[in-house]
């Protein structure tokens, strides 16, 4: 049973418009997510988190949106670079932080951004 | 600061053998866990150490087995391998279970 699922495997968009990356998750006990960048070769790096008691977090480009009765949460970067090229993985735990301890990922979302 | 390490970065085995991998963590970090990526599965958990000693543990069969170091430095251990346990082996640190976590670049490991 996949807790969180991240149902685009991958998404293209063009350089300087938005992208969106969908994630939504049904365990209700999960109280704290996360999201991380990967470039091939390369481990996961932390990109932006948000805890259950926002609904919106935003640093620099990237905002994360929390809607907590849908179970579902949302990723927008704006502008889109060439850089953002990459996969995003959608995490969630249900403890605040991001430990591992009960933290689950998605199977991840291939972002190409085209010129 | 330097980052995590994991060596090697690449293996190749056999089926039947055993494999160990290493992880060092950012220094002062004092917990270490351990991840399997494959495409079809994604990112999933392995077991997490912390201060030797094994706090939690992800869904994989004994093959799978970890241990810690008092230098905080871990290792992976699969025994007997399977044509499955082709992956990314992942390792991350953190200071503790409330922040988040520092992922190395991987061991990549295929078995034939």
């Amino acid at each position: 049973d996949q807790q969180v699922k991240q149902n685009s495997p991958s998404l293209s968009v063009q350089e300087g418009r938005i992208s969106i990356l969908n994630c939504d998750y049904t365990n209700s006990m999960f109280d704290y997510f996360l999201w991380y960048k990967k470039y091939p070769a390369e481990g996961p790096t932390f990109l932006i988190s948000i805890s259950s008691i926002k609904d919106k977090n935003e640093d620099g480009r990237f905002t994360v949106f929390l809607n907590k009765s849908a179970k579902h949460l949302s990723l927008h970067i704006v502008p889109s670079q060439p850089g953002d090229s990459a996969v995003y993985f959608c995490a969630a735990s249900p403890y605040s932080g991001g430990g591992a301890d009960g933290l689950t990922f998605g199977k991840g979302t291939h972002l190409i951004i085209q010129p | 600061k330097a980052g995590v390490t994991q060596t090697p970065r690449y293996l190749i085995k056999t089926r039947g053998q055993q494999v160990t991998l290493s992880c060092s963590p950012i220094s002062g970090h004092r917990s270490v866990s351990w991840y399997q990526q494959t495409p079809g599965q994604g990112l999933q958990f392995l077991f997490e150490y912390f201060s030797e000693t094994q706090r939690n543990k992800g869904n994989f069969p004994g093959r799978f087995s970890g241990r810690q170091f008092s230098n905080s430095r871990s290792e992976m251990n699969v025994s007997t391998l399977e044509l499955g346990d082709s992956a990314l082996y992942l390792c991350a640190s953190n200071r503790d279970s409330y922040n988040e976590q520092f992922f190395g670049p991987g061991t990549r490991l295929t078995v034939l």
